[in-house]
């Protein structure tokens, strides 16, 4: 049963950079079934996909986010990982990892709990 | 358009059945998928391409599609289903994803 995990600082200052990372477990991802998405959800609003990155390290970005947004792998610790610089108060929001499906209709078939991250000063 | 359309809430007497739809153009050609999101804890899925569900997910959620407008159903509601269901499919390029605005289930 792969399960994934998010860590990182529950606090940013504005104009800084995001940073975290999850860790997946029971399962590789280097397999190709499957995207490493980052998805986030503002606190009492909807979820808001933000990109996920392939076995082969193409990534995939939402457009409104693309210019301060990486999303990268690290093989060797069976994590992926999100960059988002110049953050703003709207960037306050609970964040998940996920799994997504690369099959033709790309179900998130498998969520992190997520982490709230709160940009502020 | 990347946009998936749904109603914020809804209503379903215990033991009835209720829909709850998205609508939106890439619609016509990607599946929907579902998901259930009760309050504090992440979303799980529910249905996945159209009209098939993940282990441990109960046969009395479905879904359906027609033209633009993907649908899940509940039939006979039960008081743990009272959630928040989001869709989503891949958006009109078919490289990302777009979820819709979520529809509040309540169970009376």
């Amino acid at each position: 049963q792969v399960q994934l995990q998010e860590s990182g600082p529950g606090l940013v200052k504005p104009s800084q950079t995001l940073s975290l990372t999850c860790t997946v477990s029971g399962g590789s991802i280097t397999s190709g079934a499957y995207y490493w998405s980052w998805i986030r959800q503002h606190p009492g609003k909807g979820l808001e996909w933000i990109g996920f990155i392939y076995y082969s390290g193409a990534a995939f970005y939402n457009p409104s986010l693309r210019s301060r947004l990486t999303i990268s792998l690290d093989t060797s610790k069976n994590q992926f990982s999100l960059k988002l610089s110049s953050v703003t108060a709207a960037d306050t929001a609970v964040y998940y990892c996920a799994r997504v499906s690369s099959t033709a209709s790309q179900q998130v078939d498998c969520w992190g709990q997520g982490t709230l991250v709160t940009v502020s000063s | 358009s990347s946009e998936l359309t749904q109603d914020p809430a809804v209503s379903v007497a215990l033991g009835q059945t209720v829909r709850i739809t998205c609508q939106g153009d890439s619609l016509r050609t990607y599946y929907a998928n579902w998901y259930q999101q009760r309050p504090g804890q992440a979303p799980v899925l529910v249905i996945y391409a159209k009209n098939n569900r993940p282990s441990g997910i109960p046969d009395r959620f479905s879904g359906s599609s027609s033209g633009d407008t993907a649908s899940l159903t509940i039939t006979g509601a039960q008081a743990e289903d009272e959630a928040d269901y989001y869709c989503n499919s891949r958006d009109s390029s078919g490289n990302h994803l777009v979820f819709g605005g979520g529809t509040k289930l309540t169970v009376l």
